[in-house]
């Protein structure tokens, strides 16, 4: 079954400490992103990557790190979390072929809650 | 850049139709529609690309005026499933970057 996975899928953790939220996408896509949602914000792009070792920067990337050390794995770090950091996070994959637009496949999420 | 969607939130009875729209103030070279179940991630429903015609299936269709920047999602003889929030997403180019609206909540009553 194609599928974009996270882990974990809730968290809830203390100001300051280090923390990752693995995604792992089973489909050989080139290309994903990482997204936070707040009410009445919508979806925000956090950083995405093109392809391996390639990444970079969303529209709200302050506070986060990404690698993409491998083609299926585009981990979310947060090296001190902070409680505006609070949020729900959707990992994304899509294919890229030149000149066309492929639909988004969606991680179920991950709930983040820093204290 | 975010694109613009209204209404906010609209609430239906089954039955009836509903069409919300999506805009941008820069060029678009495509438009993608999702629909978000509360707790749940965004679904894909369809993508509509610069010059490309109208999309639809089953009794969820969109369309794409390029000169105006703007896209509308219409739901016809709306069922109880399709209550959620619809996002549109847009890209400025074929650079892949898709920027998407804050939603738009429905809700479809017996």
């Amino acid at each position: 079954e194609a599928q974009v996975t996270q882990n974990p899928r809730y968290l809830i953790t203390v100001t300051g400490k280090k923390l990752t939220v693995t995604c792992s996408q089973n489909m050989n896509h080139e290309y994903m992103s990482w997204y936070r949602q707040d009410p009445g914000l919508g979806l925000r792009q956090i950083y995405y990557s093109m392809n391996v070792e390639v990444t970079d920067k969303g529209d709200v990337p302050e506070g986060y790190k990404v690698s993409r050390k491998e083609k299926r794995n585009f981990p979310l770090i947060l090296e001190s979390p902070s409680p505006n950091q609070t949020s729900l996070y959707f990992c994304a994959s899509r294919r890229l072929a030149g000149g066309l637009s492929y639909e988004q496949y969606f991680g179920p999420g991950t709930r983040l809650t820093v204290t | 850049q975010q694109p613009v969607q209204s209404p906010q939130a609209v609430i239906l009875r089954e039955g009836e139709d509903a069409v919300i729209n999506c805009s941008s103030s820069k060029a678009l070279y495509s438009v993608h529609w999702y629909r978000q179940k509360h707790g749940e991630a965004p679904v894909f429903l369809m993508i509509l690309l610069k010059g490309g015609e109208q999309k639809g299936h089953d009794k969820i269709s969109a369309s794409f005026n390029e000169k105006k920047q703007q896209s509308s999602l219409y739901l016809t003889a709306s069922q109880l499933s399709y209550s959620g929030t619809y996002f549109c997403g847009t890209e400025m180019d074929s650079s892949y970057k898709l920027i998407f609206g804050s939603g738009t909540r429905l809700l479809v009553r017996p």
